[in-house]
């Protein structure tokens, strides 16, 4: 995995807005991405995907764009929860034998009353 | 609700024990994974098992022993370990085909 410092980047955002989480990913031949949520004491739990044929994927008051151009992912939450509190990664398929997943370092959704 | 289970939720051993975290998965997918996740860091790929077979070990020293005796289970075994290996220990399972991978709760391990 890819990991950075100890400090976890930090979103912090009024509860009712929307919330947009980056993400930049290393592998131009990746097609294939993941959104992952994770709550504190829990495991990795599966938002959305999308595969490098698609700019932009609809979920439930979730959207993921991606830019292939400049190898860019994010994640759009709309009119955001204090449920939706939680860390966030994003995942690269490494398109090789292994199907292996390539994790990003992780941002922290924090969400204000 | 996850359909990966995994126990037990938490573990605590001295280095001279050996222990066992099971994961199941009922969904039917033919690969299984082990991950570990240290705080505030992304999960790492530690083995994956493809058919019942291991196809991918991530340079794991050989105290962490991984076993698949079906298509529904998965076990590491645990011997001699360090307390740097202290991390809460991931399973997961998904379809090499359709790429998702689905995460279990979890094993949170203290080394004493």
């Amino acid at each position: 995995g890819e990991s950075v410092g100890l400090h976890l980047p930090t979103l912090s955002v009024q509860e009712g807005d929307n919330s947009i989480i980056n993400c930049a990913y290393s592998n131009s031949a990746s097609d294939y991405f993941i959104w992952y949520k994770q709550e504190s004491g829990k495991g990795p739990q599966f938002i959305i995907d999308i595969r490098s044929n698609m700019d932009k994927r609809q979920g439930q008051r979730v959207t993921v764009l991606l830019n292939k151009t400049v190898k860019h992912l994010s994640l759009q939450i709309a009119a955001t929860q204090p449920g939706d509190s939680a860390v966030y990664f994003c995942a690269e398929n490494a398109m090789d034998s292994s199907y292996k997943l390539i994790f990003g370092s992780g941002t922290r959704l924090l969400v204000r009353p | 609700d996850t359909e990966v289970t995994q126990t037990p939720k938490h573990l605590v051993m001295g280095m001279t024990n050996k222990k066992s975290l099971k994961c199941e998965q009922h969904m039917g997918h033919r690969a299984m994974y082990w991950y570990k996740q240290k705080a505030k860091k992304p999960p790492e790929l530690m083995f994956v098992y493809s058919y019942e077979k291991l196809s991918i070990n991530e340079s794991v020293p050989s105290r962490f022993s991984p076993e698949c005796p079906n298509s529904s289970l998965l076990n590491l075994h645990l011997h001699a370990l360090q307390p740097e290996d202290s991390a809460l220990y991931l399973c997961a399972a998904g379809d090499r085909g359709l790429e998702t991978q689905y995460f279990g709760p979890g094993t949170r391990l203290l080394v004493l």
